[in-house]
C-alpha cells in the first residue's frame, strides 16, 4: 500500500499570505496525485488533478506541482474562504489512498 | 446539472447488512469510473472501493475486502455498495465520487451500533 504523508498537519495563516502544503508518497506514483479541499460539513472538492492540472471553476490562486514521490499544493494570496482541510489522494495503484489532511486556519 | 445523490444510509447492528446507493444525473454515467470514500466522525477521508465504467475492474480497501461489494447499473445510472458483516468502525459518512473526484455526492451516514 502506498502511504501518503502531508506536512504540516495544521497551519494558521493570515489573509493574502502564501500557503504551501506538501504530500510525500512512500513510493513513486508518477503524476497520479490529486488535491481536495473540504470545509466543515461539506463534501470534498477537487482542486488539482494529476499533480498540476487545473480544474474549471477553481480559483487560479490554487496550483499544484511535483511528480514521483514529492508533491506540493500552493495557495497564493490566501483568502478567508480558503479555511478548510486539504487532502492529497493517489490513484496510481490499488489500494488508492488519501493523505491524513492539512488543516488551514485563518488568523 | 451534474449531480450525485446518495441514499440508503441508516442504523445497522454489528454483524448486520446495509446497501447504500448513488444516483447520477446530468452526465453520461456509463462513461465514468466511480468510487466510494468514507469519513468516520472527526476523521479524514478513507478510500473504500473503485469500479471502472464497465465494471471490468473492481478494487477494495483491505479494511472492507470480503465484506463490502461494489456494483453499478449503467442502465439506471446507479452505483451501489453492499455492506455485510458491519462493524462499529464502519460508522462513517459514505460518499460516492465520479472519476478522479470532480463530482461528489452529499454523503449518506451509516451508523453501526447495538
Amino acid at each position: 500500500e502506498i502511504v501518503l504523508t502531508q506536512s504540516p498537519d495544521f497551519q494558521s495563516v493570515t489573509p493574502k499570505q502564501k500557503v504551501t502544503i506538501t504530500c510525500r508518497a512512500s513510493q513513486s506514483i508518477g503524476s497520479s496525485l490529486h488535491w481536495y479541499q473540504q470545509k466543515p460539513d461539506q463534501s470534498p472538492k477537487l482542486l488539482i488533478k494529476y499533480a498540476s492540472q487545473s480544474i474549471s471553476g477553481v480559483p487560479s490562486r490554487f496550483s499544484g506541482s511535483g511528480s514521483g514521490t514529492d508533491f506540493t499544493l500552493t495557495i497564493n494570496s490566501l483568502e478567508a474562504e480558503d479555511a478548510a482541510t486539504y487532502y492529497c489522494h493517489q490513484s496510481s495503484s490499488f489500494p488508492f489512498t488519501f493523505g491524513p489532511g492539512t488543516k488551514v486556519d485563518i488568523k | 446539472e451534474v449531480q450525485l445523490v446518495e441514499s440508503g444510509g441508516g442504523l445497522a447492528q454489528p454483524g448486520g447488512s446495509l446497501r447504500v446507493s448513488c444516483a447520477g444525473s446530468g452526465f453520461t454515467f456509463s462513461s465514468y469510473s466511480m468510487k466510494w470514500v468514507r469519513q468516520a466522525p472527526g476523521k479524514g477521508l478513507e478510500w473504500v472501493s473503485y469500479i471502472s465504467s464497465s465494471s471490468s475492474t473492481i478494487n477494495y480497501a483491505d479494511s472492507v475486502k470480503g465484506r463490502f461489494t461494489i456494483s453499478r447499473d449503467n442502465a439506471k445510472n446507479s452505483l451501489y455498495l453492499q455492506m455485510n458483516s458491519l462493524r462499529a468502525e464502519d460508522t462513517a459518512v459514505y460518499y460516492c465520487a465520479r472519476g478522479e473526484g470532480d463530482v461528489w455526492g452529499q454523503g449518506t451516514t451509516v451508523t453501526v451500533s447495538s
